[in-house]
């Protein structure tokens, strides 16, 4: 089991729906994170919060929303996605601050998301 | 700029064998120094780390990886492969000296398939 919970496992959504995919950590982590990953590639970074805080954007196109309305949640709000928008999206949390810098990041299982 | 080499796309290795999967790295300080594993429709699961001290660092389920500095490399290891390793594996660095939460590169993955 992970302590990193991702909902849903799977999304099917077509081109001009709304939806929301959400993580959440009760590890008390303050850096929280959303990647997208591509099969059998390594995850790329999209959003960092910090302090529940905007911090990093990697340049994602803004039909990628997120919100981060407490230190245990973090949503990512999707409209309008294209085809090559399907992926598994994953959520991750680490320590943040000073020494504890070094400690890994916990991620969750992901949502898979198909679009149509 | 710090940047993760895994020169092998695909690993295989019969069981009961001992396993290598290569990663070298590049960095402009020093490292930490990451590895996960990802099975199907999971997501990525924290095997080791390096930090400091010891350069062979023994993780989860019964891995170890040595750290060479002279070789900027982080190789993963394991005495005797069993099936259930059969996995995809990413090598992970972070400049020590960084102090944005977002500096974790990955390298582009290994898949380990062990014969029965």
């Amino acid at each position: 089991d992970t302590e990193v919970t991702q909902t849903p496992k799977h999304l099917v959504m077509g081109m001009t729906n709304k939806k929301s995919l959400k993580c959440e950590q009760h590890m008390g982590h303050r850096a929280m994170y959303w990647y997208k990953q591509k099969a059998k590639k390594p995850p790329e970074l999209m959003f960092v919060y910090s302090y529940e805080k905007l911090s990093i954007n990697e340049s994602v196109p803004s039909r990628f929303s997120p919100e981060c309305p407490n230190s245990s949640l973090l949503n990512l709000h999707l409209h309008a996605l294209q085809p090559e928008d399907s992926a598994l999206y994953l959520c991750a949390s680490s320590q943040e601050r000073g020494t504890l810098r070094n400690q890994p990041q916990h991620f969750g299982d992901g949502t898979r998301l198909s679009i149509l | 700029a710090q940047s993760v080499a895994q020169p092998e796309d695909q690993v295989n290795v019969a069981e009961g064998n001992p396993l290598t999967v290569k990663c070298t790295y590049s960095v402009s300080g020093n490292p930490y120094l990451f590895w996960y594993v990802q099975y199907p429709n999971r997501g990525l699961q924290f095997l080791l780390k390096y930090i400091t001290g010891d350069n062979l660092v023994k993780g989860s389920y019964g891995f170890e990886a040595e750290f060479n500095k002279s070789q900027t490399s982080f190789h993963l290891k394991k005495p005797s492969a069993l099936v259930s390793d059969s996995a995809l594996y990413f090598c992970a660095v972070r400049d020590r000296s960084t102090g944005s939460a977002r500096q974790l590169t990955f390298g582009s993955g290994t898949q380990l398939t062990v014969l029965p």
